[in-house]
């Protein structure tokens, strides 16, 4: 078990829809990551959080959007869903934003979205 | 740019036999290096890591060396178990708060 839960474990839903997506990273941590995990193209990097912050993007798309509460946990808002879409969907936390440079994540077991 | 390219899978092996799963990286910079495990049904947890070259990071029979000079991180183990069927990722962890992952190499053990 390393921490970080994620809910919902699986998810089935419309095009055209839209999910929330919810992570709690571990007791103490400030940041956290999501990461999408299609067969066809692993493990992509889709934003990070620092402490309520925005502190990194990468390959997000514009129907995509996440914020992170002041009680650290985070939702991943995914709209006008397309069948694309449909991966697994992972939340990851660090003890640090910025710091210690040999920090590792701690990833949940991630939310298996299918679109229909 | 920064990247992580990870030898294409599966890779299947009978029980017992060596294992290596290469890995070379593109880095500005000196990054940490990492490999990851996801076990079926799991998320991914870290295996190993190695912070500086000529590192080696060590776990559950796994290693790998951080190479500057060839820019790679293999991971070996000497003798793989059924157990160790899993999907394998390497990663670079630059700018203490920037992660690259390779694509992931699935590994099938055979008894």
């Amino acid at each position: 078990d390393s921490g970080v839960t994620q809910t919902p474990k699986h998810l089935i839903t419309a095009t055209g829809q839209r999910v929330t997506l919810r992570c709690s990273p571990r007791s103490g941590d400030l940041s956290v990551y999501w990461y999408q995990q299609s067969l066809d193209q692993g493990l992509q990097f889709l934003i990070q959080y620092y402490n309520g912050e925005e502190r990194a993007k990468g390959n997000i798309l514009e129907r995509f959007s996440a914020q992170q509460f002041p009680d650290l946990h985070s939702e991943l808002n995914l709209s006008s869903l397309e069948l694309g879409d449909s991966a697994l969907y992972f939340c990851a936390s660090s003890p640090r934003g910025s710091g210690e440079p040999t920090g590792e994540l701690f990833f949940g077991e991630g939310s298996r979205l299918t679109v229909l | 740019g920064n990247s992580v390219t990870q030898m294409e899978g599966p890779v299947t092996l009978s029980e017992e036999a060596f294992l290596t799963i290469n890995c070379t990286y593109t880095a500005t910079g000196y990054p940490s290096l990492f490999w990851y495990v996801q076990y079926p049904g799991e998320g991914l947890q870290l295996l190993l890591k190695a912070t500086k070259a000529d590192d080696k990071g060590s776990n559950k029979g796994f290693e790998a060396t951080y190479r500057k000079e060839t820019t790679s991180f293999h991971l070996e183990k000497g003798s793989v178990q059924v157990s160790d069927s899993a999907v394998y990722f390497c990663a670079l962890q630059y700018n203490f708060n920037k992660f690259y992952f390779g694509s992931g190499t699935k590994l099938n053990v055979k008894p």
